[in-house]
């Protein structure tokens, strides 16, 4: 069965600290997507990256950063110099690449980001 | 902004009501989904169409429908509606299997 599992429910910090947000996944499949979002206070859910799962090059996009880990099923994300703006629920989410299957999500991560 | 259009942003319904809940995806996207969002199960995946046909099936009641029309835009309907079914239902659209979704800004449903 597919599974993504954030542990991290809530994490606060203050303004210019850097953070990581958690994800593991569970898969038997070679070949799958994954996938981070956000939805700030205003409840859009906003695409932030896709992986596949033969690239683990780690991307970088400003302050975002992502790490991922085949060999521990973890797709990482870190916020550098966090901002109040920051202030989110982040997703991390799973896809196969099979028809008949959709977009897997863990629970999500609430990040507060203090002045 | 996603280019997902949802309508109405907001419906207050009664229990044992029935509601259709309207999509239209991002221009060229012939994949729709629509997920439920709630406090206690997070994001569920609840059904996909393809270019009119469906697709996938997720964790949808029976008592809950969606078509996807010759347009490309879908309706959800939710019938003899329960106080659990309140929650937050999006939309989403992406080119083919495995593209980002770009999802719409939701509909907040509170059945009352």
């Amino acid at each position: 069965a597919q599974k993504v599992t954030q542990a991290q429910t809530e994490i606060s910090v203050v303004e210019k600290e850097d953070v990581t947000l958690d994800c593991v996944y569970e898969t038997r499949d070679t070949t799958y997507y994954l996938f981070w979002y956000k939805q700030p206070p205003s409840g859009e859910l906003v695409f932030l990256i896709r992986r596949n799962s033969f690239d683990e090059q780690n991307e970088i996009s400003g302050r975002y950063s992502w790490n991922f880990q085949k060999s521990t099923s973890s797709f990482n994300f870190t916020i550098t110099a966090s901002q109040v703006v920051d202030s989110a629920v982040y997703f991390c989410a799973l896809s196969l690449n099979q028809a008949g299957t959709a977009l897997i999500f863990g629970k999500g991560t609430t990040l507060s980001v203090s002045s | 902004d996603s280019g997902v259009t949802q309508t109405p942003k907001h419906l207050i319904t009664a229990t044992g009501q029935r509601v259709t809940l309207r999509c239209s995806p991002r221009s060229g996207d012939l994949s729709v989904y629509w997920y439920q969002q709630s406090l206690d199960q997070g994001l569920q995946f609840l059904i996909q169409y393809y270019n009119g046909e469906e697709r996938a099936k997720g964790n949808i009641l029976e008592r809950f429908s969606a078509q996807q029309f010759p347009d490309l835009h879908s309706e959800l309907n939710l019938s003899s509606l329960e106080l659990g079914d309140s929650a937050l239902y999006f939309c989403a659209s992406s080119v083919e299997v495995n593209s980002p979704l770009h999802f719409g800004n939701g509909t907040r449903l509170t059945v009352t």
